[in-house]
């Protein structure tokens, strides 16, 4: 079955310091993808990032990276020098690479960044 | 604005009652996804249509139905409604190709108050 877990309900920061946001997955498959989404105080969902499982190289977005480590099966999101805008609740995702395959959710990371 | 349009954005009915939920995908957009939120089950996944036909299957209760039209649009009923149906449920489109797993785009949600 697969899983995703992520241990951080809540998260404060205080502007300009940066945050990791962990996330670790359960799957039997060899391959899968693993996603980011943020949704903001407004209530949509934003995707942030897909990785496939073959890909291990870190990626990096402006303020955003990814460290994605698949012998320890986490995919941790880090924002560097925090906004207020970057409060919102986070999700980390698995899915199988089939259209079959169906993505599943972590509960989720609600981060505050305070001014 | 993510072209995945969800309407009613806000319902409120009383317990017992039915209502539908729709959603139209972004264009050329072939898999339609739906999921619920509530705060103490995060999101679920509901249920997937792709092209016309479900294609996997969630946590979704007997009472609730759905189906996606040759437009590619797509229904959610929800019946017999109880108190704890109140959520917030999204629809989300991807583009799958054969090969594997796209990112979904998520509509704003229709947020269904039971009363």
């Amino acid at each position: 079955a697969q899983k995703v877990t992520q241990a951080q309900t809540e998260i404060s920061v205080v502007e300009k310091e940066d945050v990791t946001l962990d996330c670790v997955y359960e799957t039997r498959d060899t391959t899968y993808y693993l996603f980011w989404y943020k949704q903001p105080p407004s209530g949509e969902l934003v995707f942030l990032i897909r990785r496939n499982s073959f890909d291990e190289q870190n990626e990096i977005s402006g303020r955003y990276s990814w460290n994605f480590q698949k012998s320890t099966s986490s995919f941790n999101f880090t924002i560097t020098a925090s906004q207020v805008v970057d409060s919102a609740v986070y999700f980390c995702a698995l899915s199988g690479t089939t259209s079959y395959d169906k993505v599943i959710f972590g509960p989720g990371t609600s981060l505050s960044v305070i001014p | 604005d993510s072209g995945v349009t969800q309407t009613p954005k806000h319902l409120i009915t009383a317990t017992g009652q039915r209502v539908t939920l729709r959603c139209s995908p972004r264009s050329g957009d072939l898999s339609v996804y739906w999921y619920q939120q509530s705060l103490d089950q995060g999101l679920q996944f509901l249920i997937q249509y792709y092209n016309g036909e479900e294609r996997a299957k969630g946590n979704i209760l007997e009472r609730f139905s759905a189906q996606q039209f040759p437009d590619l649009h797509s229904e959610l009923n929800l019946s017999s409604l109880e108190l704890g149906d109140s959520a917030l449920y999204f629809c989300a489109s991807s583009a799958r190709a054969h090969s594997g797993t796209g990112e979904l785009f998520f509509g704003e949600g229709s947020r269904l108050t039971v009363l």
